[in-house]
C-alpha cells in the first residue's frame, strides 16, 4: 500500500531563514506528488505538483520542489521564509488506480519574528 | 472562474442523526471527490464522483454515501453519526482525463461536530 511521511510534526525557524519540509513516499511505481498548504480552518491550497520531467519544480509562494526518485523524496524548499508562511503543509502522493490522493500527517510551520 | 464552495460552514448533531454537506465544484471540473480531516490528522479520502458515478472509496463504512448532480454539484451524506464523525470536510473537484493524473482543488470544508 503506498504511504507518505512527513517525518517532522512541527518545524519553527525565523523569518528571513530557509526552509525545507520533508516528504518520503512508499509506492512501486512513478508517483504524482502534491504540496498543499492549510492555513488556520481553511481548506488546502495547492502549491505545487510534479507528474513527470523536470525534478525541481517551481510553486507558488516562491516554494520549490525537488523529485528524489533515489531516495523516495519530494522535499518542499523556500529560500527566504514570510511571517505569512506559517500554516500546516501537506505532502500527497496520487495513484491512478483508484484515485485518490493519500496525504501525509503533515507538518506545522512556526514562523518567529 | 469560481472556486470550489462548500455548505455549511460548521455543522453541530448529535449521535445517531444524519447529515448532508453539499459541495459546488469549481466551474467545468467533473470530478468530485471528499475527504475527512479528523483533527491534527491528514485529508482521508472517502470516495469519488465522476459524471454522476462513484468511481472510487476509500476505508469507509456504507454509512457514507454520496451523490453528484448533473451540474457536478456534490453532496455527502452521512448516517447514524458518531462522535469519531466530528472532523472536518473536505470536497475536492477535478477536470479528469483518461488517467485521472488531475489536479484536485479543495474548498475551505465544512466543520462537523457530533455531540
Amino acid at each position: 500500500a503506498q504511504s507518505v511521511t512527513q517525518p517532522d510534526i512541527h518545524i519553527t525557524v525565523s523569518e528571513g531563514a530557509s526552509l525545507e519540509l520533508r516528504c518520503n513516499y512508499s509506492y512501486g511505481a512513478t508517483p504524482y506528488l502534491f504540496w498543499y498548504v492549510q492555513s488556520p480552518g481553511q481548506g488546502l491550497q495547492l502549491l505545487l505538483k510534479y507528474f513527470s520531467g523536470d525534478t525541481l519544480v517551481q510553486g507558488i509562494k516562491g516554494f520549490e520542489a525537488e523529485f528524489k526518485r533515489s531516495q523516495s523524496s519530494f522535499n518542499l524548499r523556500k529560500p527566504s521564509v514570510h511571517w505569512s508562511d506559517a500554516a500546516e503543509y501537506f505532502c500527497a502522493v496520487f495513484r491512478g488506480s483508484n484515485y485518490k490522493l493519500t496525504f501525509g500527517k503533515g507538518t506545522l510551520l512556526t514562523v518567529n519574528p | 472562474e469560481t472556486g470550489v464552495t462548500q455548505s455549511p460552514t460548521h455543522l453541530i448533531k448529535t449521535r445517531g442523526q444524519q447529515v448532508t454537506l453539499r459541495c459546488s465544484s469549481q466551474s467545468g471540473h467533473n470530478t468530485v471527490s471528499w475527504y475527512q480531516q479528523a483533527l491534527g490528522q491528514g485529508p482521508q479520502f472517502i470516495f469519488q464522483y465522476y459524471r454522476e458515478e462513484e468511481n472510487g472509496r476509500g476505508n469507509f463504512p456504507p454509512r457514507f454515501s454520496g451523490l453528484q448532480f448533473p451540474n457536478y454539484s456534490s453532496e455527502l451524506n452521512v448516517n447514524a453519526l458518531e462522535l469519531d464523525d466530528s472532523a472536518l470536510y473536505l470536497c475536492a473537484s477535478s477536470l479528469a482525463g483518461q488517467q485521472f493524473t488531475d489536479t484536485q482543488y479543495f474548498g475551505p470544508g465544512t466543520r462537523l461536530t457530533v455531540l
